[in-house]
Order: structure tokens, then C-alpha cells, then sequence
């Protein structure tokens, strides 16, 4: 079963309007964090906002927030005021917790244009 | 202060030969880790080190090895290579091995194999 899901392959969206990429994951593991990266056509991924599962409140960095709804096992990006800039793919990650497990496990990734 | 920096950024080799990838993390940082990206998906785990110890080894063959020097630089070596091992290889910095969350990539090296 996947760990990672994001259903939306691609998206359009207006400049200046807001956008919703969506994330779902699966573990049994109580202690995990969810990750946000950016990841542009030079290939580098670019840390956006990170959620933990014991953090009470949603994750906000700038025009970043993380819609953390654990019951629901979601994790969804929010840009507020899209622009230009933010054109790429947009990949959602999670770290199981554990002395045994270091690694991210990735989603597929969702690929956001913005339309002037 | 300088991010994660890998070398090099991009590099054509033939099947069957071996290469060698580059990544210096972040000043501080401990832990680096490797990951493949294919093109058109996310990033699969390859490697992670931790004070120069492996801490966990991802589902890729014996082709691929690392190590962790005492800068906490690091080196991704691959042999023998396949077309199927072209790709974009990311190394990640952090400061703990179990970060929370701090995990920072390099611009990645790009390699194709022909």
C-alpha cells in the first residue's frame, strides 16, 4: 500500500488565488512527521513546512500552512496569494519514527502551475 | 553559511562504469543522506549516515555504496552502471539522525547514463 498519496497529478491556478495541494498518508507509527518540499525544473528540493504528529497546532511558514487533520490521516500545502514564482512540482514526505527508520518516504508529487 | 552543496551537477557516463558522487551538508549537520529521483517520480531512499556510520540502507543493490568522512562530507559511488541508473541523486543534510525538522537537499547531480 502506498504511504504517501497525492491524488492531484497536475493543477492550473490563477495567480493571486490560493491553492489546496492535497496529501495522504498511512502509518501505524504514533510518532511521524510530514514534509513539504518544492521542487523547481533545476531540480533542487526546496523545504517548505514540516507538521510533527504531536503538534497540536497546524504548521504555518509565510504563505505556507499545513492543513494537519490526523484522524483523517491528511496533510494538505495551502499556498495563500499564489504567484509566478510558485510554478513546480510540489512533493509531500513522511519520517516514520523509531531508532530503525531514517529515511522520507515521498509521494508522487503534484506538479502546480500558476496562470498569469 | 552555505546549504547543501553536491558535486558534480551533471555528468554523462557509459553502462558499466562506476561514478562517484559528491555532498558536503550543512554546516553542523551530521546526517547526510541519498536519494534517487527517476524522472517523473518522487525521491526513493538510498542511504543515510549519521557520524560516519550507515544508518539505513534503502532497496537498492550492492552497486551502490557510500561513506561519511570525518567533515561529515560524504560520497555516493555507484558500479557497473545501467541505463536504468540515470536520474537525478539528492543528498540531504540534518542535524540529528533522527531530525525533526531539519532536512535540507543539496541542487542534486544529475546523471545520465548512455
Amino acid at each position: 500500500a502506498q504511504k504517501i498519496t497525492q491524488t492531484q497529478p497536475g493543477m492550473f491556478v490563477q495567480e493571486k488565488e490560493a491553492v489546496t495541494l492535497d496529501c495522504t498518508y498511512d502509518t501505524s507509527d504514533p510518532s511521524y512527521g510530514l514534509f513539504w518540499y518544492k521542487q523547481p525544473s533545476s531540480g533542487e528540493m526546496i523545504f517548505l513546512i514540516y507538521q510533527g504528529s504531536y503538534d497540536q497546532q497546524n504548521a504555518t511558514e509565510g504563505r505556507y500552512s499545513l492543513n494537519f487533520q490526523k484522524a483523517r490521516k491528511s496533510a494538505n500545502l495551502v499556498i495563500s496569494a499564489s504567484q509566478l514564482g510558485d510554478s513546480a512540482m510540489y512533493f509531500c514526505a513522511m519520517r516514520e519514527g523509531g531508532d530503525s527508520n531514517y529515511q522520507l518516504i515521498w509521494g508522487a508529487g503534484t506538479k502546480l502551475i500558476i496562470k498569469p | 553559511d552555505a546549504g547543501v552543496t553536491q558535486s558534480p551537477t551533471h555528468l554523462i557516463k557509459t553502462r558499466g562504469q562506476q561514478v562517484t558522487l559528491r555532498c558536503s551538508p550543512i554546516s553542523g549537520h551530521k546526517s547526510v543522506s541519498w536519494y534517487q529521483q527517476v524522472l517523473g517520480q518522487g525521491p526513493q531512499f538510498i542511504f543515510q549516515y549519521y557520524e560516519k556510520e550507515e544508518r539505513g540502507r534503502g532497496n537498492f543493490p550492492d552497486r551502490f555504496s557510500a561513506r561519511q568522512f570525518p567533515n561529515y562530507s560524504s560520497e555516493l559511488n555507484v558500479n557497473a552502471l545501467l541505463l536504468g541508473d540515470s536520474a537525478l541523486y539528492l543528498c540531504a543534510s540534518s542535524f540529528r539522525a533522527l531530525s525533526g525538522n531539519t532536512i535540507y537537499f543539496g541542487e542534486g547531480s544529475w546523471l545520465t547514463v548512455v
